[in-house]
């Protein structure tokens, strides 16, 4: 079965200092896999996502991950920390045939310090 | 232009009462669902609808009834509310249910209480 395991439930990172948020799956087949973003009171957002091909993804707000099979991981990176970066992250993974179905992390709150 | 709203943004509400969340995507999109999210921030899929064809039913109870009027809308009524249903429900929306078209679009999510 598909599973999403977000290590961290808490990080608090200084402003401008790099951020480096983990995410491990487990998946039988090349997944598919999401970063969410969930600012309080919000919808989430996406991020970025990776399917195939360039195991390093950019995506919005300066966010980039890296896909790597041997770890089973797919950690999320900014070089530099913004206070509007505050909120949590989520991780997800998706799979052919399942009905557009997502299985989610339990999510990383992310603190800024000024 | 919000592309995928639900109404309404907060539900409070007694044990027994039957209560109805909207969803509606501008977007032009095939899929949507309902996801819900516990108090602490777990999400989990509830349904999935391709083109009003219900696809997922991740073993919700039955109390809990989507309705897909057409693809466009996709609406959660739940019978009998229990105190166990207090959650965040979210909306969301995608282009199709293939994996590489997944990129969802969220609703903003409605607060349920049941006091």
């Amino acid at each position: 079965a598909q599973s999403v395991t977000q290590p961290d439930i808490h990080i608090t990172v200084s402003e401008g200092a790099s951020l480096e948020l983990r995410c491990n799956y487990s998946y039988g087949a090349t997944p598919y896999l999401f970063w969410y973003v969930q600012s309080p009171g919000q919808g989430l957002q996406l991020l970025l996502k990776y399917f195939s091909g360039d195991t390093l993804v950019q995506g919005i707000k300066g966010f980039e991950a890296e896909f790597k099979r041997s770890q089973s991981s797919f950690n999320l990176r900014k070089p530099s920390v913004h206070w509007s970066d505050a909120a949590e992250y989520f991780c997800a993974v998706g799979a052919k045939n399942q009905g557009g179905k997502l299985i989610f992390g339990q999510g990383t709150e992310l603190s800024v310090k000024p | 232009d919000t592309a995928v709203s639900q109404t309404p943004k907060y539900l409070v509400t007694q044990m027994g009462n039957d209560k109805s969340i909207k969803c509606e995507q501008n977007l032009g999109h095939d899929t949507m669902y309902w996801y819900k999210q516990d108090s602490k921030k777990f999400l989990k899929i509830m349904f999935s609808y391709n083109n009003k064809e219900l696809i997922i039913n991740e073993t919700v109870p039955n109390r809990f009834s989507p309705k897909s009027p057409d693809k466009a809308h996709l609406n959660l009524h739940i019978n009998s509310l229990e105190l166990g249903d207090s959650a965040v429900y979210f909306c969301a929306s995608s282009h199709d249910d293939r994996p590489d078209n997944y990129g969802y679009t969220f609703g903003s999510g409605t607060r349920l209480t049941v006091v």
